[in-house]
């Protein structure tokens, strides 16, 4: 089945330090890749994504994410964490041909520590 | 230029009562999108809009669900009666619809319903 999976629903870091958050999906058509994240009582707000071409994709405020096919994965980075980067995170992909709805992995909540 | 708005931002009603809500996209999108997030889950398609009509409803839960969007504008998804497990966060997005597939969808601030 097509889906997208968040490995872990929490992840806590250090200001400064290296943000990784990961995403894997199962598509069985080439896949559209997003990251969005929410801050608190805002909607979604898109922060990268991937459609074709070029596999690393850079997006707003630091975060770069890469599409690596063989893994089936499109994990989140950022080099170094600001203390403004804590939301939600939300990996999201359109995975099936002739259509448009995203399919959401459960979301990360990133908390980033003084 | 405005983004997607959602009203109410919030609803509190009793199971068995009517809710409507509304979502207006960013002007000029044809492509409207609800979504749900149940507390703990991941968010979960419910329909597709271009324009006025239905391109894709089998994210719909039940037809205790109805959604419209007459004029291919605004758009309001009603539920009736409201259960229990309706609660959640409902989110509506639009896309401008230049291409088939692809396109960034921008989201709403969501609803929050509480069914009670």
């Amino acid at each position: 089945a097509q889906s997208v999976t968040q490995l872990g629903s929490h992840v806590s870091v250090s200001e400064g330090a290296l943000v990784l958050l990961r995403c894997n999906y199962s598509s069985s058509v080439p896949p559209y890749l997003f990251w969005y994240v929410q801050y608190p009582n805002q909607g979604l707000q898109l922060l990268l994504k991937y459609t074709t071409g070029a596999t690393l994709v850079k997006g707003i405020n630091g975060f770069e994410a890469e599409f690596k096919k063989s893994e089936t994965s499109f994990h989140l980075t950022k080099p170094s964490a600001h203390m403004s980067d804590a939301a939600e995170y939300f990996c999201a992909g359109i995975l099936t041909g002739g259509g448009n709805k995203l399919t959401f992995g459960t979301g990360t909540q990133l908390k980033v520590e003084l | 230029e405005a983004g997607v708005t959602q009203f109410p931002s919030h609803s509190v009603i009793e199971k068995g009562q009517t809710v409507t809500l509304r979502c207006d996209p960013i002007s000029g999108h044809d492509n409207l999108y609800w979504y749900r997030r149940v507390m703990g889950k991941e968010i979960k398609f419910l329909l597709h809009f271009v324009k006025e009509s239905k391109q894709d409803e089998s994210g719909m839960p039940n037809n205790r669900f109805l959604a419209e969007r007459t004029g291919g504008t605004y758009s309001t998804l009603k539920v009736q009666p409201a259960e229990l497990e309706d609660s959640g966060v409902y989110f509506c997005a639009s896309s401008q619809g230049l291409t088939s597939v692809g396109e960034t969808q921008y989201f709403g601030p969501g609803t929050r319903l509480l069914v009670l």
